[in-house]
């Protein structure tokens, strides 16, 4: 079956870290370029960060630029997300994500069902 | 940052009725507009790519158009399972963005 699975999420102190895990299964993970997107309750989807096929090309959305950190691991079929310095706005959902592209025009058409991060004081 | 603009931001419409939402980018992005659904507690779902191909699998009452800066997703024909929250995306830029999302409600 093709799926994301993420992992890794929970409560956490202001300040802390967590590190989020996304495991691939049933499509070649190795050659797509994956992606985080978060959900704060109630709010809308915003992107946080993408990586390359190979994991040598990053690109993180302001907010989280110097706080997060993507990774990859093909042999593992795995992404992570490394969060370091958490604020009580980074409390969301966070969903990773597969693009696909037809014609070049790109699009997020696998997504995992989430994993919930609640910073608190 | 290329802001994507929504309206309405929710809408009350009945089962059978013609919907249409609206997405406005601040700058030219060309056909680089992606249509999503999302329901409560689910991942969201690609609808439209490329501002008017339809995702595979996705019902035809579905319909995207526009280019340039202004764009819009049509039901055709609204039914019970379409209430959601739909979003739009730019992939025009490397930060991509959403559009703050249009709530589809049961008048």
């Amino acid at each position: 079956e093709v799926q994301l699975v993420e992992s890794g999420g929970g409560l956490v102190q202001t300040g802390g870290s967590l590190r989020l895990s996304c495991a691939a299964s049933g499509f070649t993970f190795s050659t797509n370029w994956m992606h985080w997107v978060r959900q704060a309750p109630g709010k809308g989807l915003v992107w946080v960060s993408r990586i390359s096929s190979d994991g040598t090309t990053t690109t993180y959305a302001d907010s989280v630029q110097g706080r997060f950190t993507i990774s990859r691991d093909n042999a593992k079929n795995t992404l992570y997300l490394q969060m370091n310095s958490l604020r009580a706005d980074d409390t969301a959902m966070y969903f990773c994500a597969t693009t696909s592209h037809a014609s070049g025009y790109w699009y997020f058409d696998l997504w995992g069902r989430g994993t919930l991060i609640t910073v608190s004081s | 940052d290329i802001q994507m603009t929504q309206s309405p931001s929710s809408l009350s419409a009945s089962v059978g009725d013609r919907v249409s939402i609206t997405c406005r980018a601040s700058q030219n992005i060309n056909s680089y507009l992606n249509w999503y659904q999302q329901k409560p507690g689910k991942a969201p779902k690609l609808l439209i790519y490329a501002a008017s191909s339809l995702q595979s699998g996705v019902p035809s009452r579905f319909s995207g158009s526009g280019s340039g800066t202004d764009f819009t997703l049509t039901i055709s024909s609204l039914q019970p399972e379409d209430f959601a929250t739909y979003y739009c995306q730019q992939s025009y830029s490397i930060i991509r963005t959403f559009g703050q999302g249009t709530q589809v409600e049961i008048k």
